[in-house]
């Protein structure tokens, strides 16, 4: 029963750098989330999706891109990567938006950019 | 502008003792209400909600209580475990564009409970 599954679990980077962060859901969902979470500040969101296909931003979008090519991934890039960066990143997913949303979350991915 | 607030950074208590852990919200189009724990190199995961139309719902140890004509919220654990030791995340959903997908979370509360 592996629910959302983060990869990789932790990654340094050097500023400047790319790279993917990669959410997968067996779940069926059809809504997914991309959160950082930095000290004090608890849960932000990056960016969503409300289905195959399509994406959204979210409350702190700049310097990362999403992808939903699959009702069953998402995925957040980082074409350049900044110190303000480093964070630890939470991929969600949900049915649907009705039922007061009840979201489940990964176990994050660690980033560090140096 | 934060809409939701966990004024209390931390709490600690002694084992079998009460816990209240509090929320305070500022958006009035908020309709639903959930709490989450968050133990350390995990996910959060969901504990419980509550719709704006209740003011209490109870899951064995865990009651929520929301009184919405103060925007206040708080989540009682009765009795405390050591277990229960985590951080708490407050967090709020708003109906927009004809589904409430977006939710906004406080920042959190450590609660420590002591045996």
């Amino acid at each position: 029963n592996a629910g959302v599954t983060q990869t990789p679990k932790f990654r340094v980077l050097k500023t400047g750098q790319s790279m993917t962060l990669l959410c997968a859901q067996d779940m069926n969902h059809e809504y997914m989330y991309w959160y950082r979470q930095d000290p004090g500040m608890g849960l932000r969101l990056i960016h969503y999706s409300v289905g195959e296909g399509t994406t959204a931003k979210g409350e702190v979008p700049d310097g990362y891109n999403v992808s939903r090519l699959k009702k069953q991934n998402f995925l957040l890039g980082l074409e350049s990567a900044a110190p303000s960066q480093t964070s630890v990143y939470f991929c969600a997913s949900s049915w649907t938006g009705g039922g007061g949303n009840i979201q489940y979350f990964g176990a994050g991915t660690r980033l560090s950019v140096l | 502008d934060q809409q939701v607030k966990q004024n209390s950074p931390s709490l600690s208590v002694q084992e079998g003792r009460i816990s209240i852990l509090n929320c305070d919200y500022t958006n009035s189009m908020f309709d639903y209400f959930l709490w989450y724990k968050k133990y350390p190199a995990e996910g959060p995961t969901f504990l419980i909600s509550i719709s704006s139309i209740k003011d209490k719902n109870e899951d064995g140890r865990f009651t929520v209580f929301l009184n919405k004509s103060a925007k206040h919220l708080s989540l009682h654990i009765v009795p405390s475990q050591p277990g229960d030791s985590a951080v708490y995340f407050c967090a709020a959903s708003a109906r927009s564009g004809g589904s409430n997908y977006k939710l906004t979370f406080g920042k959190g509360t450590l609660l420590t409970v002591n045996p």
